[in-house]
């Protein structure tokens, strides 16, 4: 267990519509990070955000968007779902320690969303 | 672009036959390389580190190496709960405030079999 938790596990929709993910970091870690995997594209960064602020942005559609809520639990928001949406989204959260090393980012266990 | 790239795609090991994983990347000034287990339908979980040539870091059955170009995991004896895909990232971007785009490879997918 990673401390990193996710909700919902599982989330089946209809194309056109609009869902919402949720994200809580570990205690402590102040950045969190989106991504997408599915079976033909592997594992895509989507979006991180730090203390309540975007910070790095990868090739996230319009159609998405997050926040990063004061307690510092995060939301993935995906809208006008299309069938190639469906996938596993994972958050992770890192700790953000200062000194110029890279963080180890720590996952959740992932929303699996399906479009029908 | 930066790009990883993983070898080879799958793996199968009788237990207790060892073997190795590679990571290869072209990432000008590495600034760390993560290797990942990912069981089917689960969250990456996290396995090592590492931030510089020559480092290497060992967790039970696994050993990860770093060069210049590439990693290695090996996997020492492996067990049947040694299955799973291994992933490997490396940090995408010039700037300190995209460190936390990781870029991961494909993945190794190892079975292990009794």
């Amino acid at each position: 267990d990673s401390g990193v938790t996710q909700t919902p596990k599982h989330l089946i929709t209809a194309t056109g519509q609009r869902v919402t993910l949720r994200c809580s970091p570990r205690s402590g870690d102040l950045s969190v990070y989106w991504y997408q995997q599915s079976l033909d594209q592997g594992l895509q960064f989507l979006i991180q955000y730090y203390n309540g602020e975007e910070r790095a942005k990868g090739n996230i559609l319009e159609r998405f968007s997050a926040q990063q809520f004061p307690d510092l639990h995060s939301e993935l928001n995906l809208s006008s779902l299309e069938l190639g949406d469906s996938a596993l989204y994972f958050c992770a959260s890192s700790v953000d320690v200062p000194g110029g090393l890279v963080d180890t980012q720590y996952f959740g266990p992932g929303t699996r969303l399906t479009v029908l | 672009e930066d790009q990883v790239t993983q070898s080879p795609e799958a793996l199968r090991l009788q237990e207790g036959e060892s073997s190795s994983l590679n990571c290869s990347y072209t990432v000008s000034g590495l600034r760390g390389l993560f290797w990942y287990r990912q069981d089917p339908g689960k969250g990456p979980e996290f396995l090592f580190t590492l931030y510089s040539a020559g480092e290497e870091k060992e967790k039970e059955r696994l050993k990860a190496t770093l060069t210049k170009k590439e990693s290695f995991l090996h996997i020492t004896a492996p067990k049947p709960e040694d299955s799973a895909t291994y992933l490997c990232a490396v940090p995408g971007g010039m700037t300190t405030d995209s460190w936390g785009k990781l870029q991961f490879g494909a993945g190794t997918q190892v079975v292990v079999t009794p």
